[in-house]
């Protein structure tokens, strides 16, 4: 099992740019989370897919649209990149116990 | 005042030494606890949950106090690969499962 995994693994974009990060788990697990990790703080809730059709708000959403594609796959969407989102980026999914998984991240760069 | 807060360290701690990190929250109705373990530039992965008996993992002790909102890891015999950053993770549900995550706390175990 591969676990969560997550492409591309580095991204540089100037701003107004946009692009798609992808996730996919194989864990059969139902929920899955977007994070992003800034210096000095602790892991912020982008938006997260409690089940397979269903997403909603985390806490820092602007700027960010997701897709739950299939219950493997939850893609997350920067329309118009902006030098704030420069961050690293974490997917993860949650296991019954409650237990969450990530991805090895994206670092992402936006000039 | 954060909703979970952890010292920042760092610990600079001999091999073979005892170290015992601490985290508070601040939601009385968080309901799951956990310890992750994240190694520089990399993905948090799960140490230990937290349960409310208390639990050991091999030379890992995790404490849930629920009447002072906080929750310990205690690590004896500490080995250079210890070195990592450990976040306290807390766990609460209002419709869908929402995790708090400390800003981790650095150790750095020396020879």
């Amino acid at each position: 099992n591969a676990g969560v995994t997550q492409t591309p693994k580095f991204q540089v974009l100037k701003t107004g740019q946009s692009m798609t990060l992808q996730c996919a788990q194989d864990m059969n697990h139902n929920s899955m989370y977007w994070y992003r990790q800034d210096p000095g703080m602790g892991l912020r809730l982008i938006y997260y897919s409690a089940s397979e059709g269903t997403t909603d708000k985390g806490e820092v959403p602007n700027g960010y649209n997701v897709s739950r594609l299939n219950k493997r796959e939850f893609s997350l969407r920067l329309e118009s990149a902006a030098p704030s989102q420069t961050s690293v980026y974490f997917c993860a999914s949650t296991s019954s116990y409650n237990e969450q998984f990530f991805g090895p991240g994206t670092r992402l760069t936006v000039l | 005042r954060k909703e979970v807060e952890q010292d920042p360290g760092p610990f600079n701690v001999p091999e073979g030494a005892t170290v015992a990190f601490n985290c508070t929250y601040s939601n009385s109705a968080s309901q799951s606890f956990f310890w992750y373990r994240q190694d520089c530039r990399k993905e948090p992965k799960l140490l230990m949950s937290v349960y409310s008996s208390g639990n050991e993992d091999g030379r890992f002790t995790a404490q849930l106090n629920r009447a002072s909102q906080y929750i310990s890891l205690l690590i004896r015999d500490s080995k250079l690969s210890d070195s990592a950053t450990y976040l306290c993770v807390v766990n609460s549900f209002s419709g869908t499962y929402k995790y708090i995550f400390g800003t981790g706390t650095r150790l750095k175990v020396l020879a």
